[in-house]
C-alpha cells in the first residue's frame, strides 16, 4: 500500500531560523506531490505543488521544495522563518494510477513553533 | 469568490445515530472529495463525487456514504455512528478534469463528535 512518511511530528524554531521538513512516499510510479498548511483556526491551505519539470518549486511565503526522485522524497524548506509560520504542515501525493487518480494521500502532519 | 463552505461547523451525535454534513464547492468547481481528519493525523480520504457519481472511494466501510446535486454541492452520511468516527471531516473541491483535479481545495470542516 502507499504511504506518506513526514519525519518530524513536532518542530520548534526561533525567528530567522532556517526550516526543512521530511515527507517521503512509498509509490514507485509517477507521482503529484504538494505541501499544504494549516495555521491556527484556519483551513488547509495549499503551499506548493510538484507535477513535472523542474524538482525545484517555489511555493507561497517563500516556501520551497525538492522533488529528488531516487529517494522518492519532497522536502520543504524556508530558508529564514517567521513567528506567522506557526502552523501545521502536510505532505500529500497523489498517485497517477486509475485507481488513485484525484485522491490525496497525507502524511500525519508536522506541527511548527516559532518562538519570537 | 466565494471558497469551500461546510455545515455544520459542530455537531455532536450519539453511538447509532446518523448524521448528514454538507459541503458547498468553490465557485467553478465540479468535483468534491471527502476527507476524515482524526485528532492528530493526517486527512483520509473517504470518496470523491463528479458529475453526480462516485468516481472514487477510500478504504471506507459502507456505512459511510455521499450525494452530489447538480448544483454540485455534495453530502456525507454516517449510519450506526461509533465513537471511532469522531474526528473532522474536510469537504474538498476541484475542478473535475485535467492537471486541476488535482488542486483541491479545502473547506473549515466540520467537527463531529460521537458520544
Amino acid at each position: 500500500a502507499q504511504s506518506v512518511s513526514q519525519h518530524n511530528h513536532h518542530v520548534i524554531l526561533s525567528e530567522a531560523a532556517s526550516l526543512e521538513l521530511g515527507c517521503n512516499y512509498s509509490y514507485g510510479g509517477t507521482v503529484n506531490l504538494f505541501w499544504y498548511v494549516q495555521y491556527p483556526g484556519q483551513h488547509l491551505q495549499l503551499l506548493l505543488k510538484y507535477f513535472s519539470g523542474d524538482p525545484l518549486v517555489k511555493g507561497i511565503k517563500g516556501f520551497e521544495a525538492e522533488f529528488i526522485k531516487s529517494k522518492f522524497s519532497f522536502n520543504l524548506r524556508k530558508p529564514s522563518v517567521q513567528w506567522s509560520d506557526t502552523a501545521e504542515y502536510f505532505c500529500a501525493v497523489i498517485a497517477m494510477t486509475t485507481d488513485s487518480w484525484g485522491k490525496l494521500q497525507f502524511g500525519a502532519g508536522t506541527q511548527v513553533v516559532v518562538t519570537p | 469568490d466565494a471558497g469551500v463552505t461546510q455545515s455544520p461547523t459542530h455537531l455532536i451525535k450519539t453511538r447509532g445515530q446518523q448524521v448528514t454534513l454538507r459541503c458547498s464547492p468553490k465557485s467553478g468547481h465540479d468535483t468534491v472529495s471527502w476527507y476524515q481528519q482524526a485528532l492528530g493525523q493526517g486527512p483520509q480520504f473517504i470518496f470523491q463525487y463528479y458529475e453526480e457519481e462516485e468516481r472514487q472511494r477510500g478504504n471506507f466501510p459502507d456505512r459511510f456514504s455521499g450525494h452530489q446535486f447538480p448544483n454540485y454541492s455534495s453530502e456525507l452520511n454516517v449510519n450506526a455512528l461509533l465513537l471511532g468516527d469522531s474526528a473532522l471531516y474536510l469537504c474538498a473541491s476541484s475542478l473535475g478534469l485535467g492537471l486541476a483535479l488535482y488542486e483541491q481545495y479545502f473547506g473549515p470542516g466540520t467537527r463531529l463528535t460521537v458520544t
